[in-house]
């Protein structure tokens, strides 16, 4: 069964600073893997789409690595800002459950400091 | 990119009403939706899974009848919680995707729900 891993649970950083939070699964037999960022009180935004065939996604800041062989995902946040704090969550769509379903992360509390 | 759009965003309703949320996805084809809730600082949890035509597929411990989820067409699926309670009061999420894996998950904006 496939299980989602972030690492770590929560992060205060100082602005301007470079950053990656790390995501795991058990199952490298996916389709592709999102990462999603969630503010207080409202709905999910996706980031970046990783197809399995994919190495890595990248948008403004922003730049999602994928190792499928070895279950691993990085999303790295360039020059840090306040308005990057948030929730950020990855998700998989496995193959080995149902394959409509994402499997998620607990997600990772990213808090940057003016 | 995909848009999904959900309404209403906030809804207060009176105990043992019912109340409707839509979700629509604008620009492609959503064959496949999700209804999550959502309890404050936890994590988003899975209701239902829809598909267009079919019935939903409801996660253990969730009510399907009070939690009626209708996917009708391509482009809307809805979720109705009947003779709401108190204990109804959370944050519903709704999220579609395309028809083949390698589409990605779109989610709505969500609806804050208070049953007063």
């Amino acid at each position: 069964k496939q299980e989602v891993t972030q690492i770590p649970a929560a992060l205060s950083v100082p602005e301007g600073e470079n950053l990656v939070l790390n995501c795991s699964f058990t199952d490298s037999a996916i389709y592709n893997l999102q990462w999603f960022r969630q503010d207080p009180g409202k709905g999910l935004t996706s980031l970046l789409l990783i197809q399995s065939s994919q190495r890595e996604q990248t948008s403004g800041r922003l730049n999602a690595s994928l190792d499928k062989s070895s279950g691993r995902s990085t999303l790295y946040i360039a020059a840090s800002q306040p308005g990057d704090s948030a929730t950020y969550l990855c998700a998989v769509r496995s193959m080995g459950d149902s394959n409509y379903q994402l499997i998620w992360g607990a997600g990772t509390k990213l808090i940057i400091k003016p | 990119g995909a848009v999904v759009s959900q309404h209403p965003s906030r809804v207060i309703c009176k105990s043992g009403t019912s109340v409707k949320i839509e979700c629509r996805s604008l620009d492609f084809q959503a064959t496949t939706m999700f209804w999550y809730r959502q309890f404050p600082k936890q994590s988003l949890m899975l209701m239902a899974t829809s598909n267009e035509g079919s019935k939903a597929t409801y996660e253990q411990g969730v009510e399907k009848d009070k939690f009626l989820i209708n996917h009708a067409s391509l482009t809307l699926s809805t979720l109705t919680v009947t003779s709401a309670h108190p204990e109804d009061s959370s944050f519903y999420i709704c999220s579609a995707t395309g028809p083949t894996p390698n589409y990605g998950y779109t989610f709505g904006s969500g609806t804050r729900l208070t049953v007063v």
